[in-house]
Parts: C-alpha cells; sequence; structure tokens
C-alpha cells in the first residue's frame, strides 16, 4: 500500500527562523511528488511538483527538493504569512489520484 | 487565473437526506476528482472521472455516492442517504492529465450532517 509520511507533526518557528519539512513515501515507480498548502477551512494550493531524484523548486521562501526516498520543503526566513499546513502528496499505483500525507501544521510567529 | 469553484461553501443537512455538492472544474481540464476531509484528518481520495465515466474510486465511494457531468461545466458529487459520518470538507479537484500533474483543487464544501 502506498504510504506518505510527514514530520514534524507541527513546528512552531520565530519570524525570520529557518527550518524544513519532511515528506517520505513508499511507492513503487515514482510519478511526481506535490506539494501543496493549506489555509484552515480552505481547499489545498498546489506549491510545487518534482519529478527525480535531485530535482529543486523554488518559490519566494520556499524550496523543495526531492530524493529517491523524501522531499524536504526548506523554508528560509518565514515570515508569520506562511503560517499554514504544508501537504505532500504523490500519484498512487495507478497514477490516477494523489495520496496525500497527514501534513505538517506550521505556525510562525512574529 | 483559472480556478476550480464548488458551491455551497457549507452545508447543513439532516441524517438521511440527500445532497448535492456542485464544482465547476478550470475549463480545459479532462480529469475531475472529489477527495474528502474530515476534520483534522488527511486529505482522502474519493473518485476520479475521465470520459464521462468513473476512472477510479476508493472504498469510501460506496452506493450511497453518485458523480455526474450533466453539462459541459459542472461536475456534482450526490450522497443519497446521508450519515453523520459523513460530515467532512468536501473538495473537487481537476488536472489536465492523470495523477502525475499537478491537480488544482477548489475551496471546499463543508459538509455537517445532523
Amino acid at each position: 500500500e502506498d504510504q506518505v509520511t510527514q514530520s514534524p507533526e507541527a513546528l512552531r518557528l520565530q519570524e525570520g527562523e529557518s527550518s524544513s519539512l519532511n515528506c517520505s513515501y513508499t511507492v513503487s515507480g515514482l510519478r511526481g511528488l506535490f506539494w501543496y498548502r493549506q489555509d484552515p477551512g480552505k481547499g489545498p494550493e498546489f506549491l510545487f511538483t518534482l519529478y527525480s531524484a535531485g530535482e529543486e523548486k523554488e518559490k519566494e521562501r520556499l524550496k523543495a527538493t526531492l530524493t529517491k526516498k523524501e522531499s524536504f520543503l526548506h523554508i528560509t526566513a518565514p515570515k508569520p504569512e506562511d503560517s499554514a499546513t504544508y501537504l505532500c502528496a504523490v500519484p498512487d499505483n495507478y497514477g490516477q489520484n494523489f495520496v496525500f500525507g497527514p501534513g505538517t501544521r506550521l505556525s510562525v510567529l512574529p | 487565473e483559472p480556478e476550480v469553484t464548488q458551491t455551497p461553501s457549507h452545508q447543513v443537512t439532516q441524517m438521511g437526506q440527500e445532497v448535492i455538492l456542485r464544482c465547476v472544474p478550470i475549463s480545459n481540464h479532462l480529469y475531475f476528482y472529489w477527495y474528502r476531509q474530515i476534520l483534522g484528518q488527511k486529505v482522502e481520495f474519493l473518485v476520479s472521472f475521465y470520459n464521462n465515466e468513473i476512472s477510479e474510486k476508493s472504498e469510501i465511494f460506496d452506493d450511497q455516492f453518485s458523480v455526474e457531468r450533466p453539462d459541459g461545466s459542472n461536475f456534482t458529487l450526490k450522497i443519497r442517504s446521508t450519515k453523520l459520518e459523513d460530515s467532512a470538507m468536501y473538495f473537487c479537484a481537476s488536472n489536465r492529465d492523470r495523477g502525475n500533474t499537478e491537480a488544482f483543487f477548489g475551496q471546499g464544501t463543508r459538509l455537517t450532517v445532523v
């Protein structure tokens, strides 16, 4: 069965304090890894897609990286508006839909 | 920027009643999905739809659930006889290709069954 795990479950940072979130997956034949941001009561908002080990993508203070078994979302000098739950997802073995991880709830304090 | 829109944003219904959740996917997308998220839990796949038929469904998507694309723009999820445990956020999503390209999600419908 496809498994996606994320750590930590929750993370509190001071504004400007950089850190990383982890997403580990066990799927056969990775067809992409997707990062989403979810604000409370809202739908997931697409951030990045990574397809191959060594690939990196950046957007503002966020950088996503991918290895063969995990992905990291690095947050550099975060601001309070970066507070959200960050979800990662991978396509299932049929490539039809996403299997989501449980998310990391990030709080950035001013 | 194109977006997936869902209505209503919040629906309260009595147990045993039928509900229809509506979605307008992004216009040039071909694959449509429903996911749900029970409060505090993971986003879970319900069903995918392509070429006017279900292409995959999860164990959650039992006979009480159905989907339809009644015209060229709307995509609906019907729950025939709601149960308390159906209370959740329901998200519609669409993408231009199968699950190996990014899917775009709507803002969700919060369904509360009382």
